[in-house]
């Protein structure tokens, strides 16, 4: 049974460029949710898509969008790349519940480099 | 989102056993308590989850007092493989389905 997947593994962009991040969780999950990581600091929540829609959204700017399919993988797009928006992105995958806090299983990430 | 305090390092030794303590004194009544695992470069690793009491699986154990204000994660008998960054999340559905990661603690095991 595959895990949550991740592609690519490394990426180099500059800035102003945009971004295609994307994840494919683990089976039998039907929510994903996305993650940066600043070197030294704890992953910090970007947003999470269920039913093809996003359904919360953590404090970052409109220049990070999503999108989920029918068979729940998801893609993070990032435009109008800034040197800051280095970082390790993670998505995480669960199975919606809806009676207790999802555990959710993370992938191995994307490793973004601004410059 | 109930927020939640931990030690920003700590040091072991092999074979010990370490608890890591979690306060969370705005823990709501729907919030569970939930721990994971990071190593340098992966995503993170689900350790454990809690409500009260105490729960234990075959790697580690959840203890929450009855107040529920704070939670310890006690590794029984470490090794080197153990050195990473633990994190404590509290939260459910009543806080939206935002998980919130704090610094976390980064244990390190010597030999």
């Amino acid at each position: 049974d595959a895990g949550v997947t991740q592609s690519p593994t490394h990426l180099i962009k500059t800035r102003g460029q945009q971004v295609t991040l994307r994840c494919s969780p683990k089976s039998g999950h039907d929510t994903v949710s996305w993650y940066q990581q600043a070197l030294g600091q704890g992953p910090q929540f970007i947003f999470q898509y269920y039913e093809e829609e996003e359904r919360q959204r953590g404090n970052f700017p409109d220049r990070f969008s999503g999108h989920q399919f029918p068979n729940y993988s998801s893609e993070l797009n990032v435009n109008a790349l800034l040197l800051g928006d280095s970082a390790l992105y993670l998505c995480a995958s669960s199975m919606s519940t809806g009676n207790y806090q999802e555990t959710q299983y993370f992938g191995p990430g994307t490793r973004l480099l601004v410059l | 989102l109930a927020k939640t305090t931990q030690p920003i390092s700590m040091d072991s030794y092999e074979g010990q056993e370490v608890n890591i303590t979690c306060s969370h004194n705005n823990i709501a009544t729907n919030d569970y308590i939930t721990w994971y695992q990071q190593f340098p470069s992966q995503g993170p690793r689900f350790i454990i989850q809690g409500y009260k009491t105490k729960v234990t699986n075959e790697v580690a154990s959840l203890f929450i007092p009855a107040d529920r204000k704070s939670s310890t994660l006690s590794l029984p008998r470490v090794s080197l493989s153990d050195t990473a960054v633990y994190y404590c999340l509290v939260g459910g559905l009543t806080g939206g389905f935002k998980t919130i990661f704090g610094a976390g603690t980064r244990l390190f095991v010597k030999a």
